[in-house]
């Protein structure tokens, strides 16, 4: 199975930062990479596809970069909304998997 | 607007089947585009993908719990379901069901929308 890995595992941030998560996969993934947000107690939204492909109604503060093995979401000026957890999820293969997460907490 | 809900037992036994359905309403499972998906969280824990389904019945699961699981569809109710097997301890999650997006490769690919979540505890 693919493995994914993203840093940092916690980022503490202010509102109006621009931030980074970085999500490493185990080997090539073209660009067959998600990403979603998950705010506590609540199911993941869909943020991104394809790497850099942003869905219908999310802001265009949030951006997805990357080819390969390293793939980037980036917050371009942290909303108070933002706040949450971040998973990439590689579909080159069958068998879906998820990072481990990024939890973005208040500075 | 498509929505998905899940439904079933809350608790379980050691040893037991866990049995989930996931209703689907504002748009028909019935559709060549999609393929129907079972996700789980365990508590403060991340996201592992159990397995989903087609329209036409065909399925594929994760290696990892294949031996356990069947995920079936019942297209005259619009749903699809989830039975996993043997559960221990290590199956408490929470069970999000999820359209599963199909594009390149002829399967599933990203999971939008999800339904909100049943949480699912396996004990005596």
């Amino acid at each position: 199975d693919i493995q994914m890995t993203q840093s940092p595992s916690t980022l503490s941030a202010s509102v109006g930062d621009r931030v980074t998560i970085t999500c490493r996969a185990s080997q090539s993934l073209s660009s067959w990479l998600a990403w979603y947000q998950q705010k506590p107690g609540k199911a993941p939204k869909l943020l991104i596809y394809d790497a850099s492909n942003l869905d219908s109604g999310v802001p265009s503060r949030f951006s997805g970069d990357g080819y390969g093995t390293e793939f980037t979401l980036t917050i371009s000026s942290l909303q108070p909304d933002d706040f949450a957890t971040y998973y990439c999820q590689q579909y080159n293969d069958y068998f879906r998997t998820f990072g481990q997460g990024t939890k973005v907490e208040i500075k | 607007q498509l929505q998905l809900q899940e439904s079933g037992p809350g608790l379980v036994k050691p040893s037991e089947t866990l049995s989930l359905t996931c209703t689907v309403s504002g748009g028909s499972i019935n559709s060549s585009n999609f393929y129907w998906g079972w996700i789980r969280q365990p508590p403060g824990k991340g996201l592992e993908w159990i397995g989903s389904i087609y329209y036409s019945g065909t399925a594929y699961y994760n290696p990892s719990l294949k031996s356990r699981v069947m995920i079936s569809l019942d297209t005259s109710k619009n749903q699809f379901s989830l039975e996993l097997s043997s559960v221990t301890a290590a199956d408490t999650a929470v069970y999000f069901c999820a359209r599963d997006v199909v594009t390149i490769f002829g399967r599933g690919n990203w999971f939008d929308p999800w339904g909100q979540g049943t949480p699912v505890t396996v004990s005596s």
